[in-house]
């Protein structure tokens, strides 16, 4: 069974950082493509980046390119997201997902940013 | 970046009716090598993570009914449900991986009456 399980995530204070983990199971996961969306409350979906299998790739939707950096450890078979300089504007569902072909979607973990 | 419009915001259906939902790209997202769009559906259920219904505009994913159709080429993109079903309650998003970032329409949320 496909499973991506995302943790890591709960309340920090504005201005501090958190890292994600994203573990996966059931696929080989050093053949994909892994990247990150997240999901505001009662919002749409936003692309945060994604990263090839190597991790000679990365790509970020410009915006949070300087708050954001993703990671991945293929030895682990776990996928990272890390996040500096946290705004109320981060808090959102945070969903790792796998790219191309039939995408597995883990369930999300929540990001609450505030004081 | 590609902007992706997606409409109507919201639409009330009943259960038996088709369902059109429209999407556009700021920019063609026909990739002239494979001759294809590319351009995906997603449906998100409450409380749920996003599903994918449709890839290269038109592909339906494994185990998706098939009153789910995507068309459309360029930059106009279409989804229709056809026979709406109670179960197809939910928010349905287009993206374009055209070209990263990859980006999503704001979202079209199907509610049945």
């Amino acid at each position: 069974e496909v499973k991506l399980v995302e943790s890591g995530g709960g309340l920090v204070q504005p201005g501090r950082s958190l890292k994600l983990s994203c573990a996966a199971s059931g696929f080989s996961f050093n053949d994909y493509w892994m990247g990150w969306v997240r999901q505001a409350p009662g919002k749409g979906l936003e692309w945060i980046g994604e990263i090839n299998q190597d991790s000679s790739t990365i790509n970020y939707t410009p915006s949070l390119k300087d708050k954001f950096t993703i990671s991945r450890d293929n030895a682990q078979n776990t996928l990272y997201l890390q996040m500096s300089k946290l705004g109320s504007e981060d808090t959102a569902i945070y969903y790792c997902a796998s790219e191309g072909g039939s995408p597995y979607w883990g369930q999300g973990v929540m990001v609450t940013v505030s004081s | 970046d590609i902007v992706m419009t997606q409409s109507p915001s919201s639409l009330a259906v009943s259960a038996g009716e088709t369902v059109t939902i429209n999407c556009k790209s700021s920019q063609s997202l026909f990739g002239s090598v494979r001759q294809k769009n590319y351009l995906a559906w997603y449906q998100q259920k409450p409380g749920q993570s996003p599903k994918l219904l449709i890839y290269l505009a038109s592909t339906r994913e494994s185990g998706v009914p098939d009153r789910f159709i995507g068309s459309g080429s360029g930059t106009d993109f279409t989804l229709t449900i056809s026979s709406v079903q109670a179960e197809d309650l939910a928010n349905y998003y287009c993206q374009q991986y055209y070209d990263t970032p990859l980006t999503f329409g704001s979202g079209t949320k199907l509610e049945i009456k």
